[in-house]
């Protein structure tokens, strides 16, 4: 069972802000740091979007956002586009040394 | 460019064992730790181990802990991860990941191999 929990599915029309929270349920997740976000589309390998909770890779888009709260960490998409309907998943290292994943979010463009 | 070429899988039965490799290139591979996860069909992803730059230590998921060995040959710029006493769970495929910092990893992905396992 996950440590992680988040929305099966997050909808939104073309230019609105949506907004995925992952949060954790167990204190093995520690200070809650280490979350990143990964976009995933069918059939292809996972991208990193965020990383240390509001950290952008070069070359991701700034319409890509990642924030805090307590045990809560989320992932705002402004300017929804089209090409932003996909998989979304959050992960965060525990204080034992694995990774833990979350079941992932399905965006809609509606 | 960062290139991560995974290897190896294939279809076996239950109870056998399959190595897997991911072969790095266009970073310098001795600095990075290096992730395995895994995707079943129409499932989400599922970390499986992380071994540190130097190797000096190896973490694992509980589903695969005591079976699945992560390891590397920095001198091939390798990763491997040897997977013995599969299960149908097993499926899946399965992906090598290079590390950002000590707290993130995935700024580069393989496509991916898959394991099947099944009678």
């Amino acid at each position: 069972q996950s440590a992680l929990t988040q929305p099966a599915s997050v909808s939104g029309s073309p230019g609105q802000s949506i907004t995925i929270s992952c949060t954790a349920t167990s204190s093995d997740l520690g200070g809650y740091d280490s979350v990143s976000w990964y976009q995933q589309y069918p059939g292809k390998a996972p991208k990193l979007l965020i990383y240390d909770v509001n950290n952008r890779p070069s070359g991701v888009s700034n319409r890509f956002s990642g924030s805090k709260s307590g045990n809560t960490a989320s992932l705002t998409i402004s300017g929804l586009r089209t090409e932003d309907e996909a998989d979304y998943y959050c992960a965060s290292y525990s204080t034992t040394g694995i990774v833990v994943f979350d079941g992932g979010t399905k965006v809609t463009v509606l | 460019q960062v290139q991560l070429v995974e290897s190896g899988g294939g279809v076996v039965q239950p109870g056998t064992s399959l190595t897997l490799s991911c072969a790095a290139s266009g970073f310098t591979f001795t600095s990075f730790g290096m992730h395995w996860v895994r995707q079943a069909a129409g499932k989400g992803l599922e970390w499986v181990a992380v071994i540190w730059y130097d190797g000096s230590y190896k973490f694992y998921a509980d589903s695969v802990r005591g079976r699945f060995s992560i390891s590397r040959d920095n001198s091939k710029n390798t990763v491997y991860l040897q997977m013995n006493s599969l299960r149908a769970e097993d499926t899946a495929v399965y992906y090598c990941a290079k590390e950002v910092s000590s707290s993130s990893f995935g700024d580069s992905w393989g496509e991916g191999t898959p394991v099947t396992v099944s009678s």
